[in-house]
């Protein structure tokens, strides 16, 4: 079956420094591939995807390359701001699209 | 507009009591889904309705659990006896339909089995 797995965390960083937190998965066929973020005391939230090869999904300074040689959709960010402290999900839907498999997060704290 | 929203937002119970989780989806939604996050297992996903449909219920936990949706809006999730190990965040999510489409979740309700 469908299956993501994540770096572990925590991630601890400073203000400013580079992020990249790894998702590899395994999948038939070519799903679309998504990161979500929940931060502390709320619910997830979609924070970019990707819907085929190559593709690259973006926001909040966020990015993520689908990468199918390698299966692979590593979250990264250039600058990483005390706000961005939460958690990472990393997710793909399975063939009928009808419900998403989950990593099993990976929490980032950013220190000031 | 409005998001899901979920209803409560947290529930102690006692060990052996039935409870009741609220969702409402974004309206116009058709899809409707219940995840539950729990420490030791991460995310799990429970089930799914198009329109109220439940086409596949084999992703709940046991019998004890069941879920309904009524009008093609809200959905309730219902715990019967419910033990320690139900305990968790319970989440749902709706897209405008099932296959492909966006998930958008819920704030989730705390549950709490004493």
């Amino acid at each position: 079956g469908d299956s993501v797995t994540q770096m572990e965390g925590p991630v601890t960083l400073s203000e400013e420094a580079f992020l990249t937190i790894n998702c590899t998965y395994t999948a038939t066929g070519y799903p679309s591939l998504f990161w979500y973020v929940q931060y502390p005391g709320e619910g997830l939230q979609l924070l970019l995807k990707a819907t085929k090869a190559d593709d690259k999904g973006s926001n909040k300074g966020f990015e993520a390359t689908y990468r199918k040689e390698t299966t692979s959709f590593h979250l990264e960010k250039g600058s990483v701001q005390v706000s961005d402290s939460a958690v990472y999900f990393c997710a793909l839907p399975n063939n009928a699209g009808n419900m998403l498999t989950f990593g099993g997060g990976t929490r980032l704290m950013v220190k000031p | 507009g409005a998001g899901v929203s979920q209803s409560p937002s947290n529930k102690v119970t006692e060990k052996g009591k039935d409870v009741e989780l609220r969702c409402d989806p974004i309206s116009g939604h058709t899809a409707l889904y219940w995840y539950r996050q729990s420490l030791g297992q991460g995310l799990e996903f429970l089930i799914y309705f198009q329109g109220n449909s439940a086409p596949d219920k084999s992703g709940l936990p046991s019998d004890r659990f069941s879920a309904e949706r009524t009008g093609g809006s809200v959905s309730t999730l219902t715990i019967q006896r419910t033990q320690q190990e139900d305990s968790a965040v319970y989440l749902c999510a709706s897209s405008l339909k099932v296959q492909y489409y966006e998930q958008y979740f819920g704030p989730g309700t705390r549950l709490t089995v004493t």
